[in-house]
């Protein structure tokens, strides 16, 4: 069965510092989609990166990246030059293709400090 | 364009009450979810829908139910509503491709009392 797992509840940074959120998830399906989102406390949700199974390369979006390890079943989300703004829950999620079914981890909530 | 609209933002019920929330989408998705979100416990997926009139059950189903009769409405039922079901509730939608993102709604605060 799909599983996500965030195992950090709470997260501090330092501005302009890299942080790494972590992301492991569990699926027998070889193909599969991974995502992040952002969840600012006005609480709407902002789709931030994807990576697809079969992907070569680690997805980047600007200052997002994200560390795909497919052998360990984990996809870490890397926010560079962290800003206030990045203040907010972060969630990973999943969707294997056959049946269309999208599940999010319990979220990260991400603190940056001035 | 709207994106997903859920009806209403807020709703107060009384315990055993029933009630309806609505979802609407006009980007032609075929994918639409209910999520519900609590503190602590991430966004759990209560039914999904991969076409019009078809729905299928997510990780906490139970005490809801959901209709698609049109391919841009989703929506989610509570028949007899319980404290345990006070939380945010997140429509989302997406396109069938694997490697597109869900978009969502701006999210319904339900409280049973």
């Amino acid at each position: 069965a799909q599983k996500i797992t965030q195992t950090q509840p709470g997260m501090f940074v330092q501005e302009k510092e890299a942080v790494t959120l972590d992301c492991t998830y569990d699926t027998s399906d070889p193909s599969y989609g991974l995502f992040w989102y952002k969840q600012p406390s006005s609480g709407e949700m902002i789709f931030l990166i994807y990576q697809g199974s079969y992907d070569q390369q680690n997805a980047t979006e600007g200052r997002y990246s994200l560390n795909f390890q497919k052998a360990r079943k984990s996809a870490n989300l890397v926010i560079s030059a962290s800003q206030l703004g990045d203040s907010a829950m972060y969630f990973c999620a999943m969707r294997e293709p056959q049946g269309g079914k999208l599940i999010f981890g319990q979220g990260t909530e991400l603190s940056v400090k001035p | 364009n709207a994106g997903v609209t859920q009806t209403p933002k807020f709703r107060v019920l009384k315990t055993g009450q029933s009630m309806t929330l609505l979802c609407a989408q006009d980007m032609n998705h075929e994918y639409m979810y209910w999520y519900r979100q609590d503190p602590g416990m991430g966004l759990r997926l209560i039914h999904y829908s991969v076409g019009e009139g078809t729905t299928a059950k997510g990780e906490v189903p139970d005490g809801y139910n959901v209709s698609r009769l049109k391919k841009q409405n989703f929506l989610l039922g509570l028949e007899s509503a319980a404290p345990s079901q006070t939380s945010v509730y997140f429509c989302a939608s997406s396109y069938s491709f694997s490697n597109t993102e869900a978009f969502f709604g701006q999210g319904t605060r339900l409280t049973v009392v």
